[in-house]
């Protein structure tokens, strides 16, 4: 099962939006609607702020939002704050009892 | 609070074994499957294994089946990992996560597994 496809970077000025592609196939991604996104700080656990594609978890701010299109899911932060820079990595089930995650997003706030 | 706290970490010689361990607490642990997901150095996540309820079920990612193996224990709220057959490109950290909505949530701490002479 192959990793999902996600950018290196990505970088926005404070108040802007930015938004975070995952591109997999039609046997993960765009098979199933299970998509969550995680967000990571430097030495810490992952956190869960986005499943079922499009879902925010308890505590997880509104300007987190989650779409999916085919094979692609995005995630988009709005109204960028400082404590929003972390690496971002998405997951999807694969099926076959297989979760397979992207390489993961490193968001940068300019 | 919701938590899963990791321990069992630490330096093995290639071939070796460890026996990672997780306790869970804040929700009803008998309840839910539950998984390993590691995270090399400096890279990213990937899912290792998981677990039903009732142990009826476990499952792999290709590059551990074999040697790792997943268990649990529902009345001391404990998931565990044995690890066999160590190998270099095992060398991450490995967190225990609860699988819920089709997502993991929460994440442990982790804990720090390191193979080399």
């Amino acid at each position: 099962q192959s990793a999902l496809t996600q950018p290196p970077s990505a970088s926005g000025s404070p108040g802007q939006s930015v938004t975070i592609s995952c591109t997999g196939t039609s046997s993960d991604i765009g098979g199933y609607n299970y998509v969550s996104w995680y967000q990571q700080h430097p030495g810490k656990a992952p956190k869960l702020m986005i499943y079922e594609v499009s879902k925010r978890p308890s505590g997880v701010p509104d300007r987190f939002s989650g779409s999916k299109s085919g094979n692609t899911a995005s995630l988009t932060v709005s109204g960028l704050q400082s404590e929003d820079e972390a690496d971002y990595y998405c997951n999807s089930y694969g099926g076959s009892n297989n979760w397979v995650f992207g390489g993961g997003t490193k968001v940068t706030v300019l | 609070e919701v938590q899963v706290v990791e321990s069992g970490g630490g330096l093995v010689q290639p071939g070796g074994s460890l026996r990672l361990s997780c306790a869970a607490s804040g929700f009803t642990f008998s309840g839910y499957w539950m998984s390993w997901v590691r995270q090399a150095p400096g890279k990213g996540l990937e899912w290792v294994a998981n677990i039903k309820p009732d142990e009826s079920e476990k499952y792999y990612v290709d590059s551990v089946k074999g040697r790792f193996t997943i268990s649990r224990d529902n009345a001391k709220n404990s998931l565990h990992l044995q690890m066999n057959s160590l190998r270099g490109e095992d060398t991450a950290v490995y967190y225990c996560a609860r699988d819920w909505e089709g997502a993991f949530d929460p994440w442990g701490q982790g804990t720090l597994v390191t193979v080399s002479s």
